[in-house]
């Protein structure tokens, strides 16, 4: 079973909205933390946000905010005002901190800001 | 779904070993494969881009002598780590894409360098 799950391959956001990028997620663990990424065209990967499993309060880092649903094993990236350079891939990644910091990927949305 | 087998998963030698590390995409043509070293914390470092028969293009600061990359094939890339050292432990991860940006990317499950 796919350990991350990214549903959206593509989504597009009018700017100066706020876009919803999905992710699940399918551990065992008790301990885990969930990150976001984004990937700008060059390959790197930036370190957005991160949840951990014990965190009762949903992530924030400036216009980026984590909606952690544990329940339902969902951690959904929000973008608030999305702007022109926010296009980029995004990538959800869960590491399981109880078996070797195993870490795991989604496969990624991709992200088209419009003018 | 598409597969990225990485391997070994763990690695535990000696200081001055040489490490070979492989990513092969299982059921997809892989034009490009990105190997990342995670740091402490969150981080994850690009180290270079391979393309399916040229060479790698590495990231400022990486050193290629150091950090060979090979993309043979449309299915293998190869990361070998020279005459490692205790600095270079690591976790190592590679992704590799079919064809242009902003497709789906595909991760292998890492490998964990531990150097002694």
């Amino acid at each position: 079973a796919q350990k991350i799950t990214q549903t959206q391959p593509g989504m597009f956001v009018q700017e100066k909205e706020a876009v919803t990028l999905d992710c699940t997620y399918d551990t065992s663990d008790q301990s885990y933390g969930l990150f976001w990424y984004k990937q700008p065209s060059s390959g790197e990967m930036i370190f957005l946000i991160y949840q951990g499993s014990y965190d009762e309060q949903n992530a924030t880092e400036g216009r980026y905010s984590l909606n952690f649903q544990k329940a339902r094993k969902s951690a959904n990236l929000v973008i608030s005002a999305s702007q022109l350079g926010d296009s980029a891939m995004y990538f959800c990644a869960m590491r399981e901190e109880n078996t070797g910091n195993q870490f795991y990927f989604g496969t990624g949305t991709s992200l088209t800001v419009i003018p | 779904g598409a597969v990225v087998s990485q391997h070994p998963s763990r690695v535990i030698c000696k200081s001055g070993t040489s490490v070979k590390i492989e990513c092969r995409s299982l059921d997809f043509q892989a034009t490009t494969m990105f190997w990342y070293r995670q740091f402490p914390k969150k981080s994850l470092m690009l180290m270079a881009t391979s393309n399916e028969g040229s060479k790698a293009t590495y990231e400022q600061g990486v050193e290629k002598d150091k950090f060979l990359i090979n993309h043979a094939s449309l299915t293998l890339s190869t990361l070998t780590v020279t005459s490692a050292h205790p600095e270079d432990s690591s976790f190592y991860i590679c992704s590799a894409r079919q064809g242009r940006p902003r497709q789906p990317q595909h991760f292998g499950d890492g490998t964990r360098l531990s150097i002694l």
